[in-house]
């Protein structure tokens, strides 16, 4: 099974402020790796898939980017509808699909 | 626009059973694969099963292999999941996710709003 790693497990902002979150795989997993929002009592959300490619309605203040083992998750400029919770998900090891523990990002 | 509707979720005791059905709409069904994923409470997610358009290929966590069972009715829009022999680390919301495109992808853009199972005495 390929372990995700995800840090940090909390990440404290501000509106405006640039998040960046970190994936990291206990294996390579190429760019077969998707980011998801998910709020409080809400499913998650796509954002991101394949490493950098955004979801559709996605804005473009979130971008993915890396390769391997290693991968970010960057807002550019925080939104406050963007407090929420991270999950990167791997679909390389077919059909063995996990997700990491998740990042929280909350309201500094 | 597409709309994935779960239900069947409820209180079950240990070793007990359930049936959870998914009603999809806004899309063709029978064209997409569709998963079951599973959140624990306040815990993360996991992915549980996996069924392909047409009803032939499945797939299985090792955690729900041999207790539970996938299946689709693609004439009624529907997904289902039976749950055999629970147990309490079973307990969980349910989402039903269809794939980001015809293609299997493993990626799940579409969600429902899930169905919570608990499973205690």
């Amino acid at each position: 099974e390929i372990v995700l790693t995800q840090s940090p497990a909390t990440l404290s902002l501000s509106p405006g402020e640039r998040a960046t979150l970190s994936c990291r795989a206990s294996q390579s997993v190429s760019s077969y790796l998707a980011w998801y929002q998910q709020k409080p009592g809400q499913a998650p959300r796509l954002l991101i898939y394949d490493a950098s490619n955004r979801a559709t309605g996605i804005p473009a203040r979130f971008s993915g980017s890396g390769s391997g083992t290693d991968f970010t998750l960057t807002i550019s400029s925080l939104e406050p509808e963007d407090f929420a919770v991270y999950y990167c998900q791997q679909r390389s090891n077919w059909p063995r699909f996990t997700f990491g523990p998740g990042t929280k990002v909350d309201i500094k | 626009q597409v709309q994935l509707v779960e239900s069947g979720g409820g209180l079950v005791k240990p070793g007990g059973s359930l049936r959870l059905s998914c009603a999809a709409s806004g899309f063709t069904f029978s064209d997409y694969y569709m998963s079951w994923i599973r959140q624990a409470p306040g815990k993360g997610l996991e992915w549980v099963s996996y069924i392909s358009s047409s009803g032939s290929t499945i797939y299985y966590a090792d955690s729900v292999k041999g207790r539970f069972t996938i299946s689709r009715d693609n004439a009624k829009n529907s997904l289902y999941l039976q749950m055999n022999s629970l147990r309490a680390e079973d307990t969980a919301v349910y989402y039903c996710a269809r794939d980001i495109e015809m293609i299997p992808s493993g990626y799940f853009q579409h969600w429902g709003q899930g169905t919570l199972v608990t499973v205690s005495s």
